[in-house]
């Protein structure tokens, strides 16, 4: 899997657009871009994923650069319960193998 | 819809101990992953199985085994328990074929003291 790089942390304002982003300019061609989250200690959960197409679904949407180098992670409108860790994840979609979590970003959404 | 679950979620245990943490996949999902998280840190896999067979393998200790049984539960088994397994520990699961997401279950905290 490839390697990605998010910044530790970044904070919202309640009802505010988050944008999260994260590099992976060693992505290969058949990766990708998966996003998961961890609200404090409960099991992490799915987001989205996307290979090169701007994706969306009912909770975020995903942007990726034409070059595929980097990507962000958007939640149009952060509430206080979006307060969690938000992990990039870059891998084959079809791969049964293992997740594996870099440092992610704590995102906290402040009042 | 139904979820992945674990028990027990909560468990105390001695250094030098035993302890065996359980978890029920979603119907239909063949493949069941552990995964380990020690305090301030991120999710490590631990082991794997697809079919009741083990499909990879991480940073387990050897005192650690796991297995899948028919039904596809699977149960992680933790012997000469030590302070520093103290940790939550997660299951996912996953079908094959149909969903590339993992859906994870709520965790077991182990504390061994």
């Amino acid at each position: 899997d490839a390697k990605t790089t998010q910044p530790p942390s970044m904070d919202c304002a309640e009802g505010r657009a988050a944008n999260l982003p994260c590099n992976h300019s060693t992505i290969s061609g058949n990766e990708y871009v998966y996003w998961y989250r961890q609200i404090h200690s409960q099991g992490p959960q799915y987001i989205i994923h996307g290979l090169k197409n701007n994706e969306t679904n009912e909770m975020a949407s995903l942007i990726i650069t034409e070059d595929r180098k980097s990507s962000t992670l958007i939640l149009p409108h952060a509430t206080l319960r979006d307060t969690a860790v938000y992990y990039c994840i870059v891998r084959v979609s079809s791969s049964a193998r293992q997740l594996t979590f870099g440092s992610g970003t704590q995102l906290t959404v402040l009042p | 819809a139904a979820g992945v679950i674990q028990s027990p979620r909560h468990l105390i245990k001695e250094k030098r101990e035993t302890a065996t943490l359980k978890c029920y996949p979603i119907p239909r999902h063949d493949t069941v992953y552990w995964y380990q998280q020690g305090p301030g840190q991120d999710p490590q896999f631990l082991i794997s199985f697809y079919e009741k067979m083990q499909s990879d393998k991480g940073s387990i200790p050897d005192r650690f085994s796991a297995q899948q049984f028919s039904d596809y539960h699977s149960e992680l088994n933790m012997s000469s328990l030590e302070l520093g397994d103290s940790a939550l520990y997660f299951c996912a699961s996953r079908e094959t074929g149909l969903s590339y997401e993992q859906y994870f279950g709520p965790g077991t905290r182990l504390t061994v003291t």
